[in-house]
């Protein structure tokens, strides 16, 4: 257990639907991620929540919108996804400004589009 | 621009035998942190072992190990007396001390034959 957990596990979707992805750390940590990971490609980080500011990847289409109220919720709202957004959707968190800082991962959100 | 290389896709051990997988990093920066990340089938990505750039002396963590030439910008991971429970992806990654972003590699799948 690593103090990172994400709901729901598994979430089947038309193109057409409206739908959220929830994280919430129980660890104290001050920054927040949210990561796409496809088969055979790097792990592709989508947003970044630290310190309160916001970090984006500006290839992430604007079908995917972040949100954190705290520094302990994390959210993912999904609107009129395309069948290539089928991915594992990570989230993770870690101590920002702090060196040698690790992240700690969420079990996933396994994401079907059809 | 910072990416992470790692060349081998799978790679398979047999049971108490020693593997090393490769992973090569690009970035002009001196300042930073390195990583082995494990994400065993259906489980949580946790972290194995993590380095320094600035120290020479290469990390270990019990069975795991890093061979790190910072002039090479290459970061290997060796597991000694592998165990079924190694099997995993393993992911390369690492992070700059300037800003919250992780650059992860595509990863190695390893199999260990019992």
């Amino acid at each position: 257990e690593t103090g990172v957990t994400q709901t729901p596990r598994h979430l089947v979707m038309g193109m057409t639907n409206k739908k959220s992805l929830k994280c919430e750390q129980h660890l104290g940590h001050n920054a927040m991620y949210w990561y796409k990971q496809s088969a055979k490609k790097p792990l592709e980080l989508m947003f970044v929540y630290s310190l309160e500011e916001r970090v984006e990847n500006n290839s992430v289409p604007s079908r995917f919108s972040p949100e954190c109220p705290n520094s302990s919720h994390l959210f993912l709202h999904l609107h009129t996804l395309q069948p290539e957004d089928s991915a594992l959707y990570l989230c993770a968190s870690s101590r920002a400004g702090v060196p040698y800082n690790e992240q700690f991962f969420g079990p996933g959100t396994r994401l079907t589009v059809l | 621009a910072q990416t992470v290389t790692q060349s081998q896709p799978e790679m398979s051990v047999q049971e108490a035998e020693t593997v090393t997988l490769s992973c090569t990093y690009d970035t002009s920066e001196s300042d930073y942190y390195l990583f082995w990340y494990k994400q065993p089938p259906s489980r949580q990505m946790i972290l194995v072992i993590r380095q320094e750039a600035y120290k020479q002396q290469n990390a270990t963590e019990n069975r795991f190990s890093v061979n790190f030439q910072k002039a090479a910008k290459s970061f290997s991971l060796k597991i000694s007396d592998s165990q079924l429970g190694d099997a995993a992806m393993y992911f390369c990654a690492f992070h700059l001390n300037t800003g919250n972003q992780f650059y992860f590699g595509t990863g190695t799948s390893l199999t260990v034959i019992p």
